[in-house]
């Protein structure tokens, strides 16, 4: 199987503080990882696309600064929400792919966190 | 530009069949993906085209007309837990070939007995 994992589940945090989201390919070495976001009642938007030791690609529109994107490892990327508030509560959901982000590949979700700011 | 159309909600009754639609318009097309998506939980894969026609898997299948930017998703013999959002998902080719996918605003279907 291809299982991806992130942690915390859920995190509830006051405005202006930093939370850090991993996410994590257990069986498989993602070499290309996705990060989406996902407010009520709509569909998920990708943030930016992490490749494994280059920087990030970030969408049009999303704040590179204020989502920072790391992914030292084949196993691992983190994504910061930094200074957050509380237009930034929403479902933040990785993916991840063996490769990289060919046609070939399938991507493997995350089961999502949930970010509540105060 | 980018868009991906699919009915908002519908609604079917246990152990029948139901058509979920999914029209594109996308600057590049790599496949075509539907996903599963209970509140609250990730996405789940159900299945992906990338030829025009029919795929079948089981109680579902999924058809491709490239040449029409259509899609839909067949589900039979429905169960209640078949209650969730579809999400119809293109992948676009676009520049550095990165596999980005680009997901539709996703159907909410509700299974009544």
């Amino acid at each position: 199987g291809a299982v991806v994992s992130q942690h915390p589940s859920w995190v509830i945090c006051k405005s202006g503080t930093s939370v850090k989201i991993e996410c994590r390919s257990l069986d498989f070495q993602a070499t290309t990882m996705f990060w989406y976001r996902q407010f009520p009642k709509q569909s998920l938007m990708l943030m930016a696309t992490s490749n494994e030791g280059s920087k990030a690609t970030y969408e049009q529109g999303v704040e590179k600064d204020k989502f920072l994107i790391n992914h030292a490892s084949l196993t691992l990327s983190t994504l910061t929400v930094t200074s957050a508030h509380p237009e930034d509560s929403s479902f933040y959901i990785c993916s991840a792919t063996r490769g990289r982000g060919l046609s070939t590949d399938t991507q493997y979700f995350g089961p999502g966190t949930r970010l509540t700011v105060l | 530009g980018q868009n991906i159309d699919q009915p908002t909600e519908m609604t079917a009754t246990e152990g029948a069949i139901v058509q979920i639609n999914c029209t594109y318009q996308t600057s590049g097309f790599n496949g075509l993906f539907w996903y599963q998506q209970h509140a609250g939980e990730a996405p789940t894969f159900l299945s992906y085209n990338v030829l025009d026609g029919l795929e079948e898997k089981g109680r579902f299948s999924s058809f491709l007309s490239r040449s029409k930017g259509y899609s839909y998703l067949l589900l039979k013999e429905l169960q209640m837990k078949d209650s969730a959002s579809y999400l119809c998902a293109v992948r676009d080719q676009g520049s550095g070939n990165t596999g980005k996918l680009i997901f539709g605003q996703g159907t909410t279907l509700q299974v009544k007995p």
